[in-house]
């Protein structure tokens, strides 16, 4: 057990949906990024955030969004689901906004699936 | 953006054998770190590198950080069925304003039949 909780750990739904990923980050991280894995692709950046704030952006849709609560866990939004959204979305947490010395720490991935 | 090449794309190991993956970049990177990832599991820290030139081993893995800074390799001695899996590099450049992980494409290790 990494530490970061990642609920629901699979999730199906249909085009045009929109669904919630959730995370709970590793006890006394402050940092939490999202990230998105295709299919045999590598991991894409989605973004970051930092105690509550938007740290760092990168390929994230328009359709998609997240934020970080009070208690630190975080929501990934993806709203007017297209069938390339099916992946596995993975967040992953640090104590810092700037990630070393230890790099991030993984949960086990919501893996999506639009049909 | 900054991009990471990582090769080989897969590779197949004998029990027992060496093996080696390395990852290149056209930037530069303060941090060098090496993932695994397993079926169904997030990716796993291996090793983290933080200084060009640093050489660190953890059990049987072996990683460098390159000392042009742009490229790092991950060697694997006496290699064993758990070592089955998909290893990332990650380059990661630290800015205030916020430290995203760029990964390589992975390298898939599989057994020879």
């Amino acid at each position: 057990d990494s530490g970061v909780t990642q609920t629901p750990k699979h999730l199906i739904t249909a085009t045009g949906q929109r669904v919630t990923l959730r995370c709970s980050p590793r006890s006394g991280d402050l940092s939490v990024y999202w990230y998105q894995q295709s299919l045999d692709q590598g991991l894409q950046f989605l973004i970051q955030y930092y105690n509550g704030e938007e740290r760092a952006k990168g390929n994230i849709l328009e359709r998609f969004s997240a934020q970080q609560f009070p208690d630190l866990h975080s929501e990934l939004n993806l709203s007017s689901l297209e069938l390339g959204d099916s992946a596995l979305y993975f967040c992953a947490s640090s104590v810092a906004a700037q990630g070393a010395p230890y790099g991030y720490t993984f949960g086990s991935g919501t893996r999506l699936t639009v049909v | 953006g900054q991009q990471l090449n990582q090769s080989p794309q897969s590779m197949f190991i004998q029990e027992g054998e060496d093996v080696s993956m390395n990852c290149t970049s056209s930037s530069i990177f303060n941090t060098w770190l090496w993932y695994k990832q397993d079926p169904g599991e997030g990716p796993v820290l291996l090793i983290a590198l933080y200084k060009a030139g640093e050489l660190t081993s953890n059990g049987r893995l072996t990683a460098q950080f390159g000392i042009t800074r742009k490229d790092s390799f991950l060697n694997i001695s006496a290699s064993i069925p758990s070592d089955v899996g998909i290893y990332f590099c990650a380059g990661q450049v630290l800015k205030a304003a916020g430290n995203k992980l760029t990964f390589g494409g992975g390298t898939r290790v599989l057994v020879k039949p």
